[in-house]
């Protein structure tokens, strides 16, 4: 069964630090892979998707996600974290396996120090 | 701008009574969404339409069903609220399983 795994339930950063939110998931056929942040009391919002075209994906916000099918990672990145980027973020998957069904992981909050 | 309407923001409901959240969405999607978010325990599916009147059980049924009538509505039932149902719930809609699922708002619901 496919499973998403987010490391760290909170990541800390300092402001202008890089951010790096750890994603791997499971899947024996290609996936779909989606990155969405939730701010505080809102739904959710798509940040980038990957559906098998560049491995390097930009998305909005300044973030970018790197699918490796080797390491079946798709790990978040900014260069410079920002106040405004204190969120909780969530991996997903979907494949055939799942019927393209999105599967989530648990999420991680970002929290950004002054 | 394309969007996806929660009834409410905020309810509070009395243990034993029915409970329902609206959602609607103006995209025609054909897929429609109720999840469940706890600390700790990121999204769970309850429920999900592929289409008018269709629906299917998804992670964690039990307390709840389903609606939907027309296309651009889904509504979420609590046929007897309970306290460990206190949670926020969020509708989502997409075209298909390989493009992006829009969300709402979502509804924070507490149950006493």
């Amino acid at each position: 069964a496919q499973s998403v795994t987010q490391l760290g339930s909170h990541v800390s950063v300092s402001e202008g630090a890089l951010v790096l939110l750890r994603c791997n998931y499971s899947s024996s056929v290609p996936p779909y892979l989606f990155w969405y942040v939730q701010y505080p009391n809102q739904g959710l919002q798509l940040l980038l998707k990957y559906t098998s075209a560049a491995t390097l994906v930009k998305g909005i916000n300044g973030f970018e996600a790197e699918f490796k099918k080797s390491e079946t990672s798709f790990h978040l990145t900014k260069p410079s974290a920002h106040m405004r980027d204190a969120a909780e973020y969530f991996c997903a998957v979907s494949d055939w396996d799942s019927n393209y069904q999105l599967i989530w992981g648990a999420g991680t909050k970002l929290i950004i120090k002054p | 701008d394309v969007k996806v309407t929660q009834s409410s923001r905020y309810l509070v409901k009395r243990t034993g009574e029915k409970v329902f959240l609206e959602c609607v969405q103006d995209m025609d999607h054909e897929n429609m969404f109720w999840y469940r978010q706890d600390p700790g325990l990121g999204l769970r599916l309850i429920y999900f339409s592929y289409d008018v009147k269709m629906k299917e059980k998804g992670d964690i049924p039990e307390g709840y069903s389903v609606s939907r009538e027309k296309k651009e509505r889904f509504s979420l039932i609590l046929e007897s609220a309970s306290t460990n149902q206190t949670s926020m719930y969020l509708c989502a809609s997409s075209r298909d399983g390989f493009t992006e699922a829009f969300f709402g708002q979502g509804t924070r619901l507490t149950v006493v």
